[in-house]
């Protein structure tokens, strides 16, 4: 079983569509980490939960709302999404984000397309 | 300005051809890793090195840090077309307390 898996793979929503991505960790790692990632651009990193307590906000527009219920598993709420945020997002997890130096590990991402 | 500058952004060679992309900045780190991501997944680590000066091998592939801790490279001999993927660089910075990657640097390698 692949250790962090996303779903869904692609997403294709409207501007005014609500959806949710999910990301869920094999590993038993207690760190969970949200990153954007576009053409050209760093890994752009958005939030990181620790031990299902968010530790990081990294200045994200409102219109993006995470959920960490548990250490193995992460949302991303979408609400009201502009076209500038079409993008891979890649969920990644660690054992502790207090390490900054662990390697981390990551899914294979939601392709995200914003008509 | 970004932290962890890659170069060259984008690299196509022939099968078999040697090759370097290196991962450069003015900010000395404690440690930095290297990832490779294929098309359609997500990145996965290839190697972390943490000492100055330091060389690891992994079969075809040797990373080395810098003396000052402040840039890195990867070479890769003999490249094959598995090679082919986008190289990201990601490091702490000294004192730091987040990760920060490299924009990468995407290789193609034809057969």
């Amino acid at each position: 079983e692949t250790g962090v898996t996303q779903t869904p793979r692609h997403l294709v929503m409207g501007m005014t569509n609500k959806k949710s991505l999910k990301c869920e960790q094999h590993l038993g790692h207690n760190a969970m980490y949200w990153y954007k990632q576009s053409a050209k651009k760093p890994l752009e990193l958005m939030f990181v939960y620790n031990f299902k307590e968010q530790t990081e906000n990294n200045s994200v527009p409102s219109r993006f709302s995470p959920e960490c219920p548990n250490s193995s598993h992460l949302f991303l709420h979408l609400h009201t999404l502009q076209p500038e945020d079409s993008a891979l997002y890649l969920c990644a997890s660690s054992q502790d984000s207090r390490y900054s130096n662990q390697p981390q590990h990551f899914g294979d991402g939601t392709r995200l397309s914003i008509l | 300005t970004q932290l962890l500058e890659q170069s060259p952004q984008f690299l196509s060679i022939q099968e078999g051809e040697n090759l370097t992309v290196y991962c450069n900045s003015s900010s000395v780190f404690s440690s930095l890793q290297w990832y490779r991501q294929e098309p359609g997944e997500g990145p996965v680590l290839l190697v972390t090195v943490v000492t100055g000066g330091e060389v690891k091998k992994l079969k075809r592939l040797t990373f080395q840090f810098g003396d000052a801790r402040k840039d890195s490279s990867l070479h890769i001999t003999a490249a094959q077309t598995g090679d082919t993927g986008l190289y990201l660089c990601a490091g702490v910075r000294e004192y730091g307390n987040k990760l920060v990657f490299g924009a990468g640097t995407i290789l193609r390698v034809k057969s």
